[in-house]
This record gives C-alpha cells, structure tokens and sequence, in this order.
C-alpha cells in the first residue's frame, strides 16, 4: 500500500498570501488529521476530518480551516499567512471504522509540507 | 499546549548500547504512542500502548506505562547508527484521533 503523500513538499510564501495543502492518506483509512511542527511550539493539532466532518479541532485562530473530500483526501488552508506560519505541516491517517470507536488506532504520518513565510 | 515532558532533551550514546528515553504527562489518557523522526520529516509509528497494559515489546524496542505516576518510558536495546533521531510520545485522551504530543528526545548513537 502507498502511504500518507503530501503535496507540495516545499513551499515559499510572503506575509498576507494563503496557501492550500494537500493530503492523500492511505487507501481505505478514513480518519485525516493535521499537526504543525515548530522549532518553538513542537507538535500541535491543528484538526481532525472523519467522512468529511471535522470532529475535533486545535488551538488555531480561524486562517487555520481544513476540508475532507468524499475519497478521504483532506486539504488545509490558512489565509492572511503571518511569519509564525513557518512550519513543517504533518499530515495523518488512520483506519477509523465508525466515529465512536473508542480504541484508538495507529495514526500513519505523512513527509510534511515545509513552508516558508517571509 | 504540549501535554508531555520528555527527559533527556538530548541523547548521546555508542553504538551497541541501549537508550532510554522518559515520557511524562499531566491528564488521564486511553493510550501512548511513540513516534520516531529523523531530520525534521515525518513521523513514524514505533509502538502503541493501551492505559490497560503496562509493558510492551516490539524488536528491540521496549515500552513501559505507569498511569499511576502518568509516565512512560521507551527503551532502545542494542541501539544502531541509524537509531539516530528523534523520538517523540504521544497521548490519545479519547475516542478522537487528536494526539498530544511531547517536546521529543533527540537520540545521537556514536558509530
């Protein structure tokens, strides 16, 4: 099976731009969900998607938004892009078979977009 | 916020020997993961273990959990060059899939 693909890989932007990423999770996992990592902050959820809701969301002011598609694949969006926006954004799957499942399952991470505001 | 402390910051071992890295948290939790990266990519699941259990094994890793005291500790038997990373826990609260995550254990193994 493939895994978690992530696009772009790299991505220069400036202050005040909005930028899309995008997230393929692996083949019949239905859970995505979107972590930023930073030197400063270390790895932060940002949100969660299961059948194209978004179940659970981070401490993010609301540039952060995010989609799932009806094939699983997830994009996140930020608009009106600050500095602080530098960061490695990680992608994540999981194989979640109906939302009240309690036993949680093992989350495949993605390479990351790194993306670059100046 | 980050949930989980981890101890040491940093890491620097030889090769053969083994490394233990400690994990703390503050919330109660359903189960913890530990992930490894290297160089800033992604990350990769290690292991998982249940609150219900107390310790784990997969290859020459080795997971313990103590709920009471809310830690965990990975440890690293017979570590290689390529160990070199660094490891990070995570915690489930929930039946969400958010994970919280520590502040990482840079791992150096000295050829």
């Amino acid at each position: 099976k493939a895994g978690v693909t992530q696009t772009p890989r790299y991505l220069i932007k400036t202050r005040g731009q909005q930028v899309t990423l995008s997230c393929s999770p692996i083949s019949g996992h239905r859970s995505v969900s979107w972590y930023q990592q930073t030197p400063g902050q270390g790895l932060q959820f940002l949100f969660e998607y299961f059948s194209e809701t978004q179940r659970n969301k981070g401490n993010f002011p609301g540039r952060f938004s995010g989609r799932q598609f009806s094939n699983s694949r997830s994009e996140m969006n930020v608009s009106t892009l600050e500095l602080g926006d530098s960061a490695l954004y990680l992608c994540a799957s999981s194989l979640k078979v109906s939302p009240g499942l309690t036993l949680q399952e093992t989350q495949y991470f993605g390479p990351g977009t790194r993306l670059l505001v100046l | 916020s980050q949930q989980g402390e981890e101890d040491p910051q940093a890491l620097s071992i030889q090769e053969g020997e083994n490394a233990t890295m400690n994990c703390s948290y503050k919330t109660s939790i359903n189960n913890l993961q530990w992930y490894r990266q290297n160089s800033g990519r992604g990350l990769v699941h290690l292991i998982l273990i249940r609150s219900n259990e107390r310790e784990k094994h997969s290859g020459r890793l080795r997971v313990t959990l103590d709920t009471s005291k809310k830690s965990s500790s990975l440890l690293i038997t017979a570590s290689r060059a390529a160990d070199t990373a660094s490891y990070f826990c995570a915690t489930g609260m929930d039946s969400s899939y958010k994970l919280i995550f520590g502040s990482g254990t840079r791992l150096l193994v000295r050829p």
